[in-house]
This record gives C-alpha cells, structure tokens and sequence, in this order.
C-alpha cells in the first residue's frame, strides 16, 4: 500500500520558469493538502482540494500559485514565474476525510530550490 | 486567528532519560484535535499522538503521552526512554476548519 507520492523530490529553476510538483495521494484518500516549509519553519498551510474541487485556498498567494486536483491523475501544485523567495520544500498530505478527526499522511516533499 | 505556539526552538536529552516539549494554543473552537508530529532528517512527517479535546483522559503511544490542560490551552508531549531514533523536528499542530495548523517546532537532539 503506497504512501503519499511526490515528486520530483529536488527542483532546480532560474527565476521566471516555471514550477510543477505532483502529488498522488494514498490509495482511497480524495482529500490532498499542500504545504510549505521554510528553513528552520514550521509548516505553512497553502491549500486544500478533493476530487475536482479546491475548497480551502486560503493559504495560496494570490499571485502565480495554482493548485488542481483532476478526476484522473495526481494533484498539481503549479508556481509561475517562480522567484528566489519560493525556494522552499513543499510538502502533500492525504487523507480519507476532512481533518477535523483524521490524520494526514505526508509525503516526503519537494524541495524547491530557485536560483 | 488559531494559532500554536512551540516556546523551545531546540532541546536535548540523554538517551534512556525523559524529554518535555511544551506547546500552548489558543482557538475559540468548543471542539477540536490536538496532534504532535515527528520530521526526522528523511523530512517525511509522522504522526506521533493525538488527542481529542472533549476527552480529559491524557493520550498515550508506548514511550509517548501528552499533558493536556484545556483551560491553561497547554498541550506538551512526554518522551519517556528517549532513544536515538527519537531525534527529529517535532511539531504542535490543531484543528482548525478543515486544515492542521503547525506550530514552528522543537528540534530534539539525542545525546549518546
């Protein structure tokens, strides 16, 4: 039973590229969060999906970041034009059901590095 | 706005001793979930306890349990026989909507 997948785990790109990092949730898991980390930080909520629908995006800058979550396929999380200040590990978290009483099951994150 | 606070940056301990790492919070919320997770050097986050909010009986996982105190909003996890596997970021976290909200994290040194 495989766990919350990511990848690619490491991510070099020069400012102005573009970022993509995927996620494949656990299996019968609809519900993925995305996550980032800074150095020496806590966790910053960034945004909640399920199936075809973004339902919490409070966390997202307003700007250049996107998130989808296909009927079909992994969860995308998508950074625009990225700048040095989005060097950061970005992690996924999946879960059956909404976290008011599950747990999240991690993946092993994506390091984004912006040079 | 929730939020979680994690008061010690860094914390050390002999191995086989016993290690407190403090967390308080605050939520206007009559009901929730409180969680410690565990970040070794691998950065894959695990969950290590959690703990109901409308239940006064503290939670326990073999060498860990927490001490919960509701109207003081402190919620510190105990480390009995600390062991070198033991050594990694651990994180506070709550309940708030539909996310876990994280404190900074205490970062735990074994000491051999």
């Amino acid at each position: 039973n495989a766990g919350v997948m990511q990848n690619p785990r490491h991510l070099v790109r020069r400012r102005g590229q573009e970022a993509r990092l995927r996620c494949s949730p656990m299996k019968g898991h609809s519900h993925v969060y995305w996550y980032r980390q800074l150095p020496e930080e806590g966790l910053k909520f960034m945004v909640y999906l399920q199936k075809e629908n973004i339902i919490d995006e409070s966390g997202m800058p307003k700007e250049r970041f996107s998130a989808e979550f296909p009927k079909e396929g992994p969860s995308i999380l998508r950074i625009q034009q990225v700048v040095r200040g989005d060097s950061a590990a970005y992690f996924c978290a999946s879960s059956q059901r909404t976290t008011n009483t599950g747990e999240l099951f991690f993946g092993e994150g994506s390091r984004l590095t912006v040079l | 706005a929730q939020t979680v606070t994690q008061s010690q940056p860094e914390m050390s301990v002999q191995e086989a001793e016993t290690v407190t790492l403090s967390c308080t919070y605050d939520t206007s919320e009559s009901d929730y979930y409180l969680f410690w997770y565990k970040q070794p050097p691998s950065r894959q986050m695990i969950l290590v306890i959690r703990q109901e909010a409308y239940k006064q009986q503290n939670a326990t996982e073999n060498r860990f349990s927490v001490n919960f105190q509701k109207a003081a909003k402190s919620f510190s996890l105990k480390i009995s026989d600390s062991q070198l596997g033991d050594a990694a970021m651990y994180f506070c976290a709550s309940n708030r909507d539909d996310k876990i909200i994280f404190g900074k994290g205490t970062r735990l040194h074994i000491l051999p």
